[in-house]
């Protein structure tokens, strides 16, 4: 067990729905990254948060956004899904923001049917 | 723009024999550099990384890997390699300063079997 907590752990749902999917950093760690793992694309930087602050932003589409609240979770909301937003999304967390001390959860798998 | 990239996309080895998988950046500046493992079903695991200093750097697991600079590479190696090191293998690189700094930027990762 790493210590940073993703749920589910596999999603699958519709094209045109929206999901939301939850990391909890290590504790004590502040930042929260966001990473795409698809075929594709491979393994591809979406969006950095430290201590509730958006502090990076990568290749995430529109459609895609992400939040991380006082208690330090952080959650990723994608809508009006596509069947090629079928990935594995990875949460890594580090200690500050400016770090690459990160520690990656097992994921979240999310199927788009 | 930064890019890595892992020429073999799948390896297979016996136990026992040596490794090396291969990794090229292109960067404007020296970045950071990384590998990682990642076994089915998990997230990834840091094996070693570069910032500065002794071109040859010493990971976890046995493995190790070579800066050179002259050939923008990043090579992972191990001298004997084991049933357990079946996973693949993400090179990443990421900039020593600014405001992306922190952030990875992966190769496509390179599939390691391992045959006994």
């Amino acid at each position: 067990d790493s210590g940073v907590t993703q749920t589910p752990k596999h999603l699958i749902t519709a094209t045109g729905q929206r999901v939301t999917l939850r990391c909890s950093p290590r504790s004590g760690d502040l930042s929260v990254y966001w990473y795409q793992q698809s075929l594709d694309q491979g393994l591809q930087f979406l969006i950095h948060y430290y201590n509730g602050e958006e502090r990076a932003k990568g290749n995430i589409l529109e459609r895609f956004s992400a939040q991380q609240f006082p208690d330090l979770h952080s959650e990723l909301n994608l809508s009006s899904l596509e069947l090629g937003d079928s990935a594995l999304y990875f949460c890594a967390s580090s200690p500050t923001g400016s770090s690459y001390g990160y520690t990656f959860g097992s994921g979240t798998r999310l199927t788009v049917v | 723009a930064q890019s890595v990239t892992q020429p073999d996309i799948h390896i297979t080895v016996s136990e026992g024999a040596s490794l090396e998988l291969r990794c090229n950046y292109s960067y404007g500046a020296t970045p950071y550099l990384f590998w990682y493992v990642q076994s089915p079903g998990q997230g990834l695991q840091l094996l070693l990384k570069y910032f500065s200093g002794d071109t040859l750097v010493q990971g976890i697991k046995g493995f190790e890997a070579e800066f050179k600079r002259s050939q923008s590479s990043f090579n992972l190696r191990k001298p004997s390699v084991h049933w357990s090191d079946a996973a693949e293998y993400f090179c990443a690189v990421g900039p020593a300063g600014g405001t992306s700094y922190g952030k990875l930027t992966f190769g496509q990762g390179t599939i390691l079997t391992v045959h006994p």
